[in-house]
């Protein structure tokens, strides 16, 4: 199977731009979660969808935003970029059968610039 | 939220054991103690899992204390290719069928060779 991928791997925006980050899943996986890493903050979690809905959310601003499509494919909006938004934004997906169990496997992240 | 504690760095030398400790005393008794490991400039990778008993796979083992309040991941002979971080986790529930991973500062494993 086909790992976890994230488009694109790299990106260069400037303040007040807006971004969209894409994940697609493992086939199979019904669900995505985001997460934020940085050096100072380590890795974050953004938000979790499942069957195209948010089941879960971390505390973040609202200018972070996602969406799940009806393939499971997910997206990952931030608005209004700010400096602070430069990290590398990880993707994983799981089968998300709601075990505590659950194994997240992880995309190599997008990592954004914010100039 | 359940916190786990482990050291922030530890060394090894290649083909030798690592144990490495994390510390979980407000564990609740439905908590299921999660590995991942960070490779550098790579997304995190599952490790190993386990409730009460120690459990084993083909990249490592997990010890669990019988109090459950402390557990050790151990790789039974380090190589280069184990140098990365890694986080001890535990996922309550969070609600609508999700079981957040929380990831603390991990251990950052060296291996010397």
């Amino acid at each position: 199977k086909a790992g976890v991928t994230q488009t694109p791997r790299y990106l260069i925006k400037t303040r007040g731009q807006q971004v969209t980050l894409s994940c697609s899943p493992i086939s199979g996986h019904r669900s995505v979660s985001w997460y934020q890493q940085t050096p100072g903050q380590g890795l974050q979690f953004l938000f979790e969808y499942f069957s195209e809905t948010q089941r879960n959310k971390g505390n973040f601003p609202g200018r972070f935003s996602g969406r799940q499509f009806s393939n499971s494919r997910s997206e990952m909006n931030v608005s209004t970029l700010e400096l602070g938004d430069s990290a590398l934004y990880l993707c994983a997906s799981s089968p998300g059968d709601g075990a505590r169990t659950d194994t997240q496997y992880f995309g190599p992240g997008t990592r954004l610039t914010v100039l | 939220d359940a916190k786990t504690t482990q050291p922030n760095s530890m060394e090894s030398n290649e083909e030798e054991p690592v144990h490495l400790p994390c510390n979980h005393s407000t564990i609740s008794g439905t908590d299921y103690i999660h590995w991942y490991r960070q490779l550098p400039s790579q997304g995190p990778e599952y490790v190993i899992h386990g409730l009460t008993s120690n459990v084993n796979n083909r990249m490592a083992s997990l010890a669990i204390a019988e109090d459950r309040k402390s557990s050790t991941l151990i790789l039974h002979r380090a190589t280069l290719r184990d140098a990365a971080v890694y986080y001890c986790i535990l996922r309550p529930y969070s609600g609508a069928g999700s079981y957040q991973l929380t990831f603390g500062k991990g251990t950052k494993l060296s291996v010397i060779p």
